[in-house]
This record gives structure tokens, C-alpha cells and sequence, in this order.
């Protein structure tokens, strides 16, 4: 267990739908990084907050948002879904100086 | 951050050790050098990170070069569950806010009976 806990571990829905995936990070860490792999693809950095506050944003869909609240646990909203946003999403939590601590993914299967 | 150079796919015999190269030639002085791997479809493992002396623990041996353009990543002893894809990435080591990781597509790792 890294400590860095995501939900759901699977989620299947339709084009067109919103959904919403959840990060805790480990205890004390005030870093949330979302990461978007796909299907033979590599780690795509999406974006990160640090308590509560936006940091650096990578490729990320006008389609998606996050946030991160007061408790430090961050969501990470997908709209309109596409086919091509099937793929496993994962949340990370700075663990410096050994980098990060990555949760075990949501995997987003658009149908 | 530099960008990283490493082999596509590699082959390893179990106990054998495997050698895992990586290229970063654009490295710069205050960049480290970090290894991850991915088992199947499980979040990234860290794995060990060093600046320019060669770093051990126990999960394998990280040696780095004089010049600091390439780096090799040492599992001793080889084992199944050691088939991952390995990342080398090159970041500057942030005790603030921290910065990003950047993977590039790394090294498939087969081991192999």
C-alpha cells in the first residue's frame, strides 16, 4: 500500500457522460499529481496542486478539471466523455526527495 | 527537464543481473537522475535517484557516469516478478513545491526462465 489511495478502481460508462475520480494522498502530503496513461501510451502529466492551489498543468482537455480541497484530497472531473479518454488515470503525492508515491489508478473504460 | 534516451525492450535471464542503460546527455548541473518502473498496469514504483556518485539500495544499484550524460540501473539478481517497464527520468530535486516528472516510454524488461 503506497498511501496514496484512489477510487474507483474501475469505472465504465458512456460517450458523452461526466465523471468524477478521487485522490487522498498520503497523510501530510500537500502535492496532488494526476497522470493519464492509455493504451500502449506512456504517463501523460495532466496537472498538480499544491495545498489547494494550482501548480503546473500539463496536457490536460479543456473537457477536464480538478481540484483539491481544505483535506487535501483532489478530484479529477471528466466531461463529455470520449472513446479516447478510456485509459488509467493516476494520482500521485510528492514524496521528496524520492519523488513521488503514485496510487494504484482508476482505469476509465468509455463505451 | 532533460530528456532521456533508453532502449525499447530488453531481455534478462532470472538471477542474471540486468543492466538498464539510459542516455541524458542534455543533463544539467542541478538535474538528478530517477528510476521508476511500471509492473503490468500498477502505478509507477519508485525505485532509487542519485546526482553523480553511484547509489545502492535494496532493490538494485544505480551507477551514473563521470560526465553524468548516461546512467545504467542494475538489478543484481534478476527475477520474474522484475518484468516491468523502467523509467529513467532526469529532474531537479525539489524540497519546495516540488516538480513534475516527465516519463518518457522506457524500457521493457522480459525476464525470462
Amino acid at each position: 500500500d503506497s498511501g496514496v489511495t484512489q477510487t474507483p478502481k474501475h469505472l465504465i460508462t458512456a460517450t458523452g457522460q461526466r465523471v468524477t475520480l478521487r485522490c487522498s494522498p498520503r497523510s501530510g502530503d500537500l502535492s496532488v499529481y494526476w497522470y493519464q496513461q492509455s493504451l500502449d501510451q506512456g504517463l501523460q502529466f495532466l496537472i498538480q496542486y499544491y495545498n489547494g492551489e494550482e501548480r503546473a498543468k500539463g496536457n490536460i482537455l479543456e473537457r477536464f478539471s480538478a481540484q483539491q480541497f481544505p483535506d487535501l484530497h483532489s478530484e479529477l472531473n471528466l466531461s463529455s466523455l470520449e472513446l479516447g479518454d478510456s485509459a488509467l488515470y493516476f494520482c500521485a503525492s510528492s514524496v521528496e526527495p524520492y519523488g513521488y508515491t503514485f496510487g494504484s489508478g482508476t482505469r476509465l473504460t468509455v463505451v | 527537464d532533460a530528456k532521456t534516451t533508453q532502449p525499447t525492450s530488453m531481455d534478462c535471464a532470472e538471477g542474471r543481473a540486468a543492466n538498464l542503460p539510459c542516455n541524458h546527455s542534455t543533463i544539467s548541473g542541478n538535474e538528478y537522475v530517477y528510476w521508476y518502473r511500471q509492473i503490468h498496469s500498477q502505478g509507477p514504483q519508485y525505485i532509487i535517484h542519485g546526482l553523480k556518485n553511484n547509489e545502492t539500495n535494496e532493490m538494485a544499484s544505480l551507477i551514473i557516469t563521470e560526465d553524468r550524460k548516461s546512467s545504467t540501473l542494475i538489478l543484481p539478481h534478476a527475477t520474474l516478478r522484475d518484468t516491468a517497464v523502467y523509467y529513467c527520468i532526469v529532474r531537479v530535486e525539489n524540497t519546495g513545491t516540488a516538480s513534475k516528472l516527465t516519463f518518457g516510454t522506457g524500457t521493457r524488461l522480459q525476464v525470462t526462465l
